[in-house]
């Protein structure tokens, strides 16, 4: 089975400070990560996906990640926040079997606030 | 490039009643994806299909929800009869193939479901 945590509800953070929004995974086989955001009454965005290669991540809006094999996680980072940053964030998890419905699992969210 | 269209956005119905959902994928996009939003989780995948075929529906509550997607193109979510535990926002998302695989899914808004 495949999970996600992501164990805080809400990260609040200054306009230009640098923010990172924290995910733990666990999976049998690799892992393939993934971070997406939600705006308020909006659909979910992809943002990055990690699958192999480079541990450093780069995505949209200047938004990356890092993956970290020995400590199982995959936090987001962006050296300086935007007030627009200000969203719902998921990370989200599958093993690289190749089996089935390549399912992700997502975590629970966490509310990014940037305050100005 | 229009993006995945759903409707209704909202929809209040009392238990037992039933509802249904429409999903409009992205044009080529041949995987289409339910998810459940329930308040304060992370979505949960219901059903997966390629093209007209289900792929995965091992999430899916087969006594009360039922999905179809008759000619590879747009899909219904139907919820027959409704219970209280129902509410929720139920998300369509469409890939490729290739993009699926990636994990890159384009949501739609999401059709929120409120039951009393």
């Amino acid at each position: 089975a495949q999970s996600v945590a992501q164990p805080e509800d809400q990260v609040n953070v200054a306009e230009g400070n640098p923010l990172t929004v924290k995910c733990t995974y666990s999976v049998s086989g690799n892992p393939y990560l993934f971070w997406y955001v939600q705006y308020p009454n909006r659909g979910l965005q992809f943002l990055l996906k990690y699958i192999t290669g480079d541990n450093l991540v780069k995505g949209s809006y200047g938004f990356e990640a890092e993956f970290n094999k020995s400590q199982t996680s995959f936090h987001l980072k962006k050296p300086s926040a935007l007030v627009s940053d200000s969203a719902l964030y998921f990370c989200a998890v599958r093993d690289d079997s190749g089996a089935g419905s390549y399912q992700l699992t997502f975590g629970k969210g966490t509310k990014l606030s940037v305050i100005p | 490039e229009a993006g995945v269209a759903q409707s209704p956005r909202y929809k209040i119905i009392e238990k037992r009643q039933s509802v249904a959902f429409w999903c409009n994928p992205i044009s080529g996009h041949a995987t289409l994806y339910w998810y459940q939003q329930i308040l304060g989780q992370g979505p949960k995948l219901l059903i997966q299909f390629q093209n007209n075929g289900v792929v995965d529906d091992s999430q899916l509550p087969k006594d009360r929800f039922s999905a179809e997607r008759l000619k590879g193109v747009d899909s219904t979510l139907k919820i027959q009869p409704a219970k209280l535990e129902d509410s929720a926002v139920y998300l369509c998302a469409s890939s490729t193939r290739t993009s699926g695989i990636t994990g890159e899914l384009f949501f739609g808004e999401g059709s929120r479901l409120t039951v009393l």
